[in-house]
C-alpha cells in the first residue's frame, strides 16, 4: 500500500499570498497517477488536479500541480477567500487507492 | 449535467447490514470506472471499493474485504454497495464517485447500538 504524507498539517495564510502544499509517497506513484482535491465543510470533495499536473475542468489557473515519483506539490499562486479549505492528495495508480491525511488551509 | 445521487444510508446496529445505492445520470454510465469513498466524522477520505465499466473487475480496501460487495447495473445506471457485518468503524459518509471528477453528495451510515 502506498502511504501518502501531506505537509504541513495546517497552514495559516492571508488572501493574496502564494502557497505550496506537499504530498510525499512511500513508494513511486505509477504513471504520475496523483490527484488533488479541495473540500469545504459540509461539501463533497472537488477535483482540482489529476495526473499530477492537469487541471480539472473549470479549475482556475491559480491552481497548479507538479511532481513525479514520490514527491508532489500543489501550488496556489494567489489565495482567494474561497480557497480556504482542506486539501487532499490521492494516488490512483496502485491498489489500494489511497489518500493523504489532508492539509487544512486557514485564514490568518 | 452529471448527477450522482446516493441513498440507503441510516442507523444500523453492529453486525447488521445495509445496502447503498447510487443513481447516475447525465453521462454514459457504462463507460466509467466507479468507486465508493467514505469519510468518518471529522476525518479524512478513505477509498472503499471500485468496479470496472462492465463489472468484471472489483477491488476493495482490506478493511472491508469479505464484508462489502460492490456491484453495478448498466441497464439501470446504478451502483450499489452491499455492506454486511457492519462495525462501529464503518460509520461514515459514503460517496459515490465517477472516477474521479464527479462525486455525489454522500449518504451517512451510522453503526451503533
Amino acid at each position: 500500500e502506498i502511504v501518502l504524507t501531506q505537509s504541513p498539517g495546517t497552514l495559516s495564510l492571508s488572501p493574496g499570498e502564494r502557497t505550496t502544499l506537499s504530498c510525499r509517497a512511500s513508494q513511486s506513484v505509477t504513471s504520475s497517477a496523483l490527484a488533488w482535491y479541495q473540500q469545504k465543510p459540509g461539501q463533497s470533495p472537488r477535483l482540482l488536479i489529476y495526473d499530477a499536473s492537469t487541471r480539472a475542468t473549470g479549475i482556475p489557473d491559480r491552481f497548479s500541480g507538479s511532481g513525479s515519483g514520490t514527491d508532489f506539490t500543489l501550488t496556489i499562486s494567489r489565495l482567494e477567500p474561497e480557497d480556504f479549505a482542506v486539501y487532499y492528495c490521492q494516488q490512483y495508480g496502485s491498489s489500494p487507492i489511497t489518500f493523504g491525511q489532508g492539509t487544512r488551509l486557514e485564514i490568518k | 449535467e452529471v448527477q450522482l445521487v446516493e441513498s440507503g444510508g441510516g442507523l444500523v446496529q453492529p453486525g447488521g447490514s445495509l445496502r447503498l445505492s447510487c443513481a447516475a445520470s447525465g453521462f454514459t454510465f457504462s463507460s466509467y470506472w466507479m468507486s465508493w469513498v467514505r469519510q468518518a466524522p471529522g476525518k479524512g477520505l478513505e477509498w472503499v471499493a471500485k468496479i470496472k465499466q462492465d463489472g468484471s473487475e472489483k477491488y476493495y480496501v482490506d478493511s472491508v474485504k469479505g464484508r462489502f460487495t460492490i456491484s453495478r447495473d448498466n441497464t439501470r445506471n446504478s451502483l450499489d454497495l452491499q455492506m454486511n457485518s457492519l462495525r462501529a468503524e464503518d460509520t461514515a459518509v459514503y460517496y459515490c464517485v465517477r472516477h474521479w471528477a464527479y462525486w455525489g453528495q454522500g449518504t451517512p451510515v451510522t453503526v451503533s447500538s
